[in-house]
């Protein structure tokens, strides 16, 4: 059974440091991973799809990269903002289910 | 567009009550996903459908039924909610299963006392 571990479980940086995130799964048999963020008391906004073939994507300030053989996901954030304090959760996609992680909660202080 | 939706956005019950989350998407998405979500834990699979008629069992099933009658509509039934069942509850769908971003409704938030 696929498990999917977020670590650290929450962060504080100050505003201007680049954000790393870190997600890692036990099986490498994955069709893609995918990067969410979620504010206090709303759904899950999709940010970055990395499909199983790719090392990385980007959006923006956002890069995520993908080693499935040492079975890590990284998500960085650069030059972070206060806007960006919000949980990021990662989850391992096997045959069209999600598995996710607990996810990493963000703060960015101004 | 509206999204995903989700009806309604809170609610309480009692032990042994039953209820129904309906769950609403605009997008044509033949794939939706009904989820919880407990502190500490993530999201959970509880049940999914890969298109109208069809539903199947995700990670955690008991206790819960759905239906697909329509495309566009994805039920999620309690029927004799416990205190275990207090959740926040998601809905999803996607255009397909995997390679696919999967797009998130609000949430439900359930509480069983």
């Amino acid at each position: 059974k696929q498990e999917v571990t977020q670590i650290p479980a929450a962060l504080s940086v100050p505003e201007g440091e680049n954000l790393v995130l870190n997600c890692s799964f036990t099986d490498s048999a994955i069709y893609n991973l995918q990067w969410f963020r979620q504010d206090p008391g709303k759904g899950l906004t999709s940010l970055l799809l990395i499909q199983s073939s790719q090392r990385e994507q980007t959006s923006g300030r956002l890069n995520a990269s993908l080693d499935k053989s040492s079975g890590r996901s990284t998500l960085y954030i650069a030059a972070s903002q206060p806007g960006d304090s919000a949980t990021y959760l990662c989850a391992s996609d096997s045959w069209g289910k999600l598995q996710f992680g607990a996810g990493t909660q963000v703060v960015v202080t101004p | 567009n509206a999204g995903v939706t989700q009806t309604p956005k809170f609610r309480v019950l009692k032990t042994g009550q039953s209820m129904t989350l309906l769950c609403a998407q605009d997008m044509n998405h033949e794939y939706m996903y009904w989820y919880r979500q407990d502190p500490g834990m993530g999201l959970r699979l509880i049940h999914y459908s890969v298109g109208e008629g069809t539903t199947a069992k995700g990670e955690v099933p008991d206790g819960y039924n759905v239906s697909r009658l329509k495309k566009q509509n994805f039920l999620l039934g309690l029927e004799s909610a416990a205190p275990s069942q207090t959740s926040v509850y998601f809905c999803a769908s996607s255009p397909e299963g995997s390679s696919y971003e999967q797009y998130f409704g609000p949430g439900t938030r359930l509480t069983v006392t």
